[in-house]
């Protein structure tokens, strides 16, 4: 099956600061991605959806200058972070379609902000 | 209105023997797709079995099959002769293709195979 991977997979911060994570797709191209959170024995969340060359669209409650997402590439999408503060502390993972009805997802990031 | 809904929040099974996860959904859509995934501890979401609205026969995937009732709305999982490596997060989801392209989600359920 198609790969996505992510990086880092986990990451501790410290408060006030901003952090970027990658998703990839490495044997496909994805004119769509998705960013979800997950807290601890939680759902997925789904935060927004990035479209390849266009502004990403946020789902409601959902913070677009805080998260801030950029899909520069069909196989690049970025999750940006800023001024993290611990409740931002949570399990991103992203996922992208490879064709109308796959999608696949990486292995998640972890983040911890301190 | 919960689009997803697992009522299981953790079950226990025997190994070897096999279980059963519950899911009903809620759409007006037509044209839809049912998944299951699965999430051990390590996080990744690994895909399990997909159904699809207009298929004729229940989806089976190895050890996986899927029971859907259409009219009752269910689509539930049903794993056969439980492993140990089993014990995970699983969740249900769905995606209606006339309207939206995202995986809406269940709560999950924690499955954990005894020895």
């Amino acid at each position: 099956g198609a790969v996505v991977s992510q990086h880092p997979s986990w990451v501790i911060c410290k408060s006030g600061t901003s952090v970027k994570i990658e998703c990839r797709s490495l044997d496909f191209q994805a004119t769509t991605m998705f960013w979800y959170r997950q807290f601890p024995k939680q759902s997925l969340m789904l935060m927004a959806t990035s479209n390849e060359g266009s502004k990403a669209t946020y789902e409601q409650g959902v913070e677009k200058d805080k998260f801030l997402i950029n899909h520069a590439s069909l196989t690049l999408s970025t999750l940006t972070v800023t001024s993290a503060h611990p409740e931002d502390s949570s399990f991103y993972i992203c996922s992208a379609m490879a064709t109308t009805y796959e999608q696949y997802f990486g292995p998640g990031t972890r983040l911890t902000v301190t | 209105a919960q689009k997803i809904t697992q009522t299981q929040p953790g079950m226990f099974v025997q190994e070897k023997e096999a279980v059963t996860l519950d899911c009903t959904y809620d759409t007006s859509d037509p044209s839809y797709g049912l998944f299951w995934y699965k999430q051990p501890s390590s996080g990744e979401m690994i895909f399990l079995i997909y159904q699809g609205s207009y298929d004729q026969q229940n989806a089976t995937e190895g050890r996986y099959s899927l029971n859907f009732q259409k009219a009752r709305k269910s689509a539930n999982l049903v794993i056969s002769a439980s492993q140990l490596g089993d014990s995970a997060m699983y969740f249900c989801a769905m995606r209606e293709w006339g309207s939206a392209r995202q995986l809406t989600f269940g709560s999950g359920t924690q499955l954990t195979v005894l020895p």
